[in-house]
């Protein structure tokens, strides 16, 4: 089908670890993203992984990618209050030869974090 | 500062009543998108442009149009809104259709529909 899901919720401490985890659907897209969306606010890029890795990791942030099972997470060490927001993972499916591409969106998660 | 705008942020408005909501970017990008965003259903994306006079259907098309008569402007126009198309409403723009460009979104235009 056409769905990237998401589960809609997560709740974790301050301080802990976060993995919020997403199952997409083209085993060609080429890139997949993670998103966050702060309260009020569009949707800003947190990070993305070219098909080709297995994982990326950016500070705080590791994304994992399993392209067997389609399966894609993202780890963020030492959660903090401010990591609070609603996440989407996202993948690119291609247009007209290539030439363009849209992002297919995940239903998104909310992260709650507990101070 | 480079940036999405969007107008109005929220919207209250009746059952067949035309409205338009505004789009328009500062960073010369060629391809803008909207799209909706649903609880549960994530974002969806509406209609998309290519270029300047360059538009198409995404896939919830339905009950919308769009225009680009300008690079960095790309409106939303409901001609006779339903109840049905209450949502939180997101424009984005990126340099090209590329996946190599970056998406960048607007803050969201709330509306509902009576």
């Amino acid at each position: 089908g056409e769905d990237v899901e998401q589960s809609l919720f997560l709740s974790v401490r301050e301080g802990d670890s976060s993995v919020i985890n997403c199952t997409y659907t083209d085993s060609s897209s080429t890139y997949l993203y993670w998103y966050k969306q702060e309260p009020g606010a569009g949707l800003q890029l947190l990070t993305y992984i070219f098909s080709n890795m297995d994982m990326k990791q950016d500070q705080r942030l590791t994304v994992l990618l399993n392209k067997k099972d389609k399966h894609l997470s993202l780890r963020i060490a030492d959660t903090q209050t401010g990591d609070s927001a609603i996440y989407f993972c996202a993948e690119s499916r291609g247009h007209y030869g290539g030439a363009t591409n849209k992002l297919i969106f995940g239903t998104g998660t909310l992260l709650a974090v507990q101070p | 500062e480079a940036q999405v705008t969007q107008n109005p942020r929220y919207l209250i408005t009746v059952t067949g009543k035309k409205l338009t909501v505004t789009c328009s970017q500062n960073m010369n990008h060629e391809y803008m998108s909207w799209y909706r965003q649903d609880p549960g259903l994530g974002l969806r994306q509406i209609y998309y442009s290519m270029n300047v006079e360059v538009t198409d259907k995404g896939d919830v098309p339905e009950g919308y149009k769009v225009s680009r008569k300008e690079k960095r402007n790309f409106p939303l126009i409901l001609e006779s809104p339903s109840p049905n198309q209450t949502s939180l409403y997101f424009c984005a723009s990126r340099l090209t259709g590329s996946q190599f460009d970056e998406q960048f979104f607007g803050p969201g235009t709330r509306l509902t529909v009576l």
